[in-house]
Parts: C-alpha cells; structure tokens; sequence
C-alpha cells in the first residue's frame, strides 16, 4: 500500500518567494497533519485537518502560512511570502479516526529559504 | 510549541547491548506512540501503546505504558548498527487526535 506521498523533497527558493508543499494522505485517511521540524524547535504541528475541514491551526506561526484541503486525498500549505527562518523539514501525517490513533508520515519536504 | 521530555537526549552503545530511554510528560495521556527517524526521512511507527501499564513488543523492541499515564519507556534488546537513527516519542490526551512529541534521543551504535 501507498503510504503518505509528499512533493516536492527538497525546495529551494529565495527569500519573498511564494512556496506551496503538497501532500497525498494514504487511502481512507480522514485525519491530516502538517508539521515542521527545525534542529531548535523539534517537532511542531501547524495545523490538522478531519474530513477536509481544519480542525487546529493554533500552530501556524504566523498570516504568511496558510493549508488548504479541497478533497480527501490532497493538501497543500502555502507560504507567502517565504522568509529564510521558514527553513527546516515540512511532514504531511495521516490517521484513521475510527482507527486506534496512530499517525503515519511522510517522507517530508526540506524547504530552504536562501 | 509544548515538547514531551525525552531522556537522554543522546547515546553511543556498543552494538549487543540493549538500549532504554524514557519519557515524561505532565499530562496525563491516553495513547503513546514510539517513532524512529532516520537521516532524511520521516518518522516510521514502531509502536502503539493504549492502556495503562501495558507492554508491548516489536521484534527487539519493547515498550511500556507507564502506570501513572504520564510516562512511557521504550527498550532496544541486543542493539543492532542498523537502529542508530533518531527515537521520538508522542503522547495523546483523551478527547483529541493531537499529539505531543517527544524531543527526541538520538541513538548511536558502535560495532
């Protein structure tokens, strides 16, 4: 089975640039998680998702970031404009609400904002 | 963001030996999950702890969900070079799907 499928892997794009990471939830998923993961701050979650609406976005650090979920297989989070503290590794995760609450990750995409 | 404490943060273990790091939390959580991370990818479930007090085992791995529900433990029998990687641990209260993270031990084998 597919698991979480997240493009692109690595991205690289100078500062004030518009920035959009992608994320395909594995089959039947109705939970979504978008983290960050900087060598500081560890693992953070930005913001979740259930049934495609957004459910906590307490995460969010600030207006230039934004997620959107138009279809149960398909996220996007959009920074813009980007600035070079946004660097680190972005995670797409998955979970099954019905399910016993695991979450799945993706293979991540590193962002870096020169 | 709130972060789980993780312990220890790092370690070098001759490969044979077994391994345990730990996990403390000050709430009290319904759910543990164990992570391993490895250079490059993303976190990869090992194992899933929902009751106090049990104990659970992957292979050579074990973990245990601690009796106070604020703590959990995960053990590496015979350590292989193949589990160095980064160990994390997650925590879950009751009434949401949003987890806590650990700050994560990084683990390394010497052969």
């Amino acid at each position: 089975d597919a698991g979480v499928i997240q493009s692109p892997r690595h991205e690289v794009t100078e500062m004030g640039q518009e920035v959009t990471l992608r994320c395909k939830p594995i089959s039947g998923h109705d939970y979504l998680f978008w983290y960050r993961q900087t060598m500081m701050r560890g693992l953070e979650l930005l913001i979740y998702f259930n049934n495609n609406v957004p459910i906590d976005d307490s995460g969010m650090p600030e207006d230039r970031f934004s997620a959107k979920m138009p279809n149960a297989s398909f996220s996007t989070l959009k920074i813009q404009p980007s600035e070079p503290r946004d660097s680190a590794v972005y995670f797409c995760a998955s979970g099954l609400a019905g399910g016993p609450g695991e979450q799945f990750f993706g293979p991540g995409t590193r962002l870096t904002v020169l | 963001g709130q972060q789980l404490n993780q312990s220890p943060q790092s370690m070098f273990i001759q490969e044979g030996e077994d391994v345990s790091m730990n996990c403390t939390s000050s709430s009290i959580f319904n759910t543990w999950l164990w992570y391993k991370q490895d250079p490059g990818e993303g976190p990869v479930l090992l194992i899933a702890l929902y009751k106090a007090g049990e104990l659970t085992s992957n292979g050579r791995l074990t973990a245990q969900f601690g009796i106070t529900r604020k703590d959990s433990f995960l053990n590496i029998s015979a350590s292989i070079p193949s589990d160095v990687g980064i160990y994390f641990c997650a925590g879950r209260r009751t009434g949401t799907y949003k987890y806590i993270f650990g700050t994560g031990t990084r683990l390394k084998v010497l052969a």
